[in-house]
């Protein structure tokens, strides 16, 4: 079965703390693998995608393929960085995005 | 304009009512999409059009009806619709379905059904 998997419904932090939010995914190919992000009363924006490998507002990801994770990580979360975080998994056999539950991340003064 | 557009941004109808949501983008992408989000939940994929012509149909109910004018358009009709179809209604674009191609959200419509 083809599935991404976030443990954490919410992840709460103070400011300038690491951060990591986990997503495990099951599948049988070659995965392509999203963060996305929701910010409060903005649309559901791309963060990252493995494949590319950058940095975006001092984000990463790097894709394990024997632990089958994608984990988001920022060694300094600021206050800006809450918001609702989706990892997705690019299904070829269905040829579309599958989302994850989704954590919420609060990041605290 | 590297935008997706969605009218209204608020709907609220009766089960009774017939209605249309629309979507539009000016990127020259050719694939787009209706998701569903309700509260607290993550987006689900109700249909896919590819080129103008439906590519994905997640047996969605036909009290939802999907249309494709042109490569811009998309719209969702909706009739005799059940309370339990309040949610928000996002639209996105990209260049193509396949794997490389980032998707572009709009910001939505919130339906309320009475």
């Amino acid at each position: 079965a083809q599935r991404v998997t976030q443990p954490e419904k919410l992840l709460s932090v103070f400011k300038g703390a690491p951060v990591e939010l986990k997503c495990n995914y099951s599948y049988s190919g070659s995965p392509e693998l999203f963060w996305y992000v929701q910010y409060s009363r903005q649309r559901l924006q791309l963060l990252l995608r493995h494949i590319s490998r950058e940095s975006i507002k001092g984000f990463t990801a790097d894709l394990n393929k024997g632990e089958t994770s994608f984990h988001l990580k920022k060694p300094f979360a600021q206050e800006e960085d809450s918001a609702m975080y989706y990892c997705a998994l690019f299904s070829g056999g269905y040829n579309k995005l599958i989302f994850g539950a989704g954590t919420r991340l609060a990041v605290h003064p | 304009d590297t935008e997706v557009t969605q009218t209204p941004k608020h709907l609220v109808m009766g089960m009774t009512n017939k209605k249309s949501l629309k979507c539009e983008q000016h990127m020259g992408h050719r694939a787009m999409y209706w998701y569903k989000q309700k509260a607290k939940k993550p987006p689900e994929l109700m249909f896919v059009y590819s080129y103008e012509k439906l590519s994905i149909n997640e047996s969605v109910p036909s009290r939802f009806s999907p249309e494709c004018p042109n490569s811009s358009l998309l719209n969702l009709h909706l009739h005799a619709l059940q309370p339990e179809d309040s949610a928000l209604y996002l639209c996105a674009s990209s260049q193509g379905q396949g794997k490389y191609n980032e998707q572009f959200f709009g910001p939505g419509t919130r339906l309320t059904v009475l």
